[in-house]
């Protein structure tokens, strides 16, 4: 089955210190590729999507994503953490030829030690 | 504000009870949906609307119905809840006709006893 897999449930950084954070898919055609970012309480909030092009992606807050077709993978990563990133991330997609109908990975929730 | 508006934020029903969780958006986009949220699992998609008068099924579609008769507004109807539909719910919208969500509301925090 076509879907998106977030292999860390909890990671664990320091304020100050990079971060990536993992997503591999299973799409048989070129994905669209979405993270989002979700505080307690609140809804969920695109930081950035891959469709096409440049496989490296910016995004808002500080985030970037690469598009690595050979390692079926889109990690999210930045270079230096803030407290306020704490929060719950996840990795979306869904097949562009397909049925549009996107999958949601399970999320990784980032714990930021001061 | 612009953006996504969902009622109520927390409900409590009793099994058998029927409701509609309301969603309404106000950047006239024509992309609509409605996602559960369960613990440990990512959002699933319950039905979507491309646009007024269109809706579809999404991956967990039953026991929930759906109607699009004006841009803004798409709610989510539950027609008889059971336990299992305790979740939190989000409704998103985008612009364009591919589902590729870029605002969702706050959600709705349901539990059916």
């Amino acid at each position: 089955a076509q879907s998106v897999t977030q292999p860390d449930i909890h990671i664990t950084v320091s304020e100050g210190a990079s971060l990536e954070l993992r997503c591999n898919y299973s799409y048989g055609a070129t994905p669209y590729l979405f993270w989002y970012v979700q505080s307690p309480g609140q809804g969920l909030q695109l930081l950035l999507k891959y469709f096409s092009g440049d496989t490296l992606v910016q995004g808002i807050k500080g985030f970037e994503a690469e598009f690595k077709r050979s390692q079926s993978s889109f990690n999210l990563r930045k270079p230096s953490v803030h407290w306020s990133d704490a929060a719950e991330y996840f990795c979306a997609g869904y097949n562009s030829g397909g049925s549009y109908i996107p999958t949601f990975g399970r999320g990784t929730s980032l714990i930021v030690h001061p | 504000n612009a953006g996504v508006t969902q009622t109520p934020k927390f409900q409590v029903l009793k099994t058998g009870q029927s409701m509609t969780l309301q969603c309404a958006q106000d950047m006239n986009h024509e992309y609509m949906s409605w996602y559960r949220q369960d613990p440990g699992m990512g959002l699933r998609l319950i039905h979507y609307s491309v646009g007024a008068g269109i809706t579809d099924q999404g991956e967990v579609p039953n026991g929930y119905n759906v109607s699009r008769s004006t841009t803004e507004d798409f709610p989510l109807r539950l027609l008889s809840a059971a336990p299992s539909q305790t979740s939190v719910y989000f409704c998103a919208s985008s612009r364009g006709q591919t589902n590729q969500p870029q605002h969702f509301g706050d959600g709705t925090r349901l539990s059916i006893l």
